[in-house]
């Protein structure tokens, strides 16, 4: 089984839904985040977490929202989707001593 | 600011050649950590290598190397005899401390295309 999942793996919504991407890992690391992929613009950061109550807001914040229900989730929300949110986002996990970080899948989400 | 450029969009190479994958960061700290991710077209990352600022030795792992310059701020990577299955998107990656936190900053990737 992967270490990290996904899920969906893909998905195609509307303009002005609501929609969750979620996260799951079983490799025991505190840290998680999520990114998003563009072509040409490798991955930038929107939320990141070193714990259950902790919460960070990476360089592109900005539409989204998170959720660390538990050590091993962590939940993406965008609340009213928008076509530019058109992406492939990477869930990852970390540990705190040497910071490499593992990925998930990834989640193809396309906002027409 | 931190940066890393990764001035190669894409590179195309027939089978069996070496090739070489260019990174330059830029970063004020003097603790920081680079990456190599490999991105294949089935679109997960795989981790590669993580090397720390400290540690300038060159690195080997079968027909990967990486070599790490301080002096250019470079951390290159080289595939030797290439092989199809190569063919990916290459990520280069920096991280450092900043408040006792670790954020990666990813370069823009080189497309890697290798022929038979």
């Amino acid at each position: 089984d992967a270490d990290v999942t996904q899920t969906p793996r893909n998905r195609i919504t509307k303009t002005g839904k609501r929609i969750m991407l979620e996260c799951s890992q079983t490799k025991g690391h505190d840290r998680m985040y999520w990114y998003r992929q563009d072509p040409g613009l490798g991955l930038r950061l929107i939320y990141y977490s070193f714990d259950v109550k902790d919460i960070n807001k990476g360089e592109i914040s900005d539409g989204y929202s998170v959720s660390r229900q538990a050590q091993a989730k962590f939940s993406l929300s965008l609340e009213s989707a928008i076509p530019n949110q058109t992406a492939l986002y990477f869930c990852a996990t970390g540990l705190a001593v040497t910071d490499t970080q593992y990925f998930g899948p990834g989640t193809r989400l396309t906002v027409l | 600011a931190q940066k890393v450029t990764q001035a190669q969009t894409e590179i195309s190479v027939v089978e069996k050649e070496d090739v070489t994958l260019d990174c330059v960061y830029e970063t004020r700290d003097t603790t920081y950590y680079l990456f190599w991710y490999k991105q294949p077209p089935s679109g997960e990352l795989v981790f590669l290598i993580r090397r720390n600022s400290f540690d300038e030795q060159n690195e080997i792992s079968g027909r990967y190397s990486w070599n790490f310059q301080k002096s250019t701020s470079s951390f290159n990577f080289t595939i030797t005899a290439s092989q199809v299955v190569d063919s990916a998107v290459y990520f280069c990656a920096l991280s450092e401390a900043v408040d006792s936190s670790y954020k990666l900053i990813f370069g823009s990737g080189t497309r890697l295309l290798v022929r038979p």
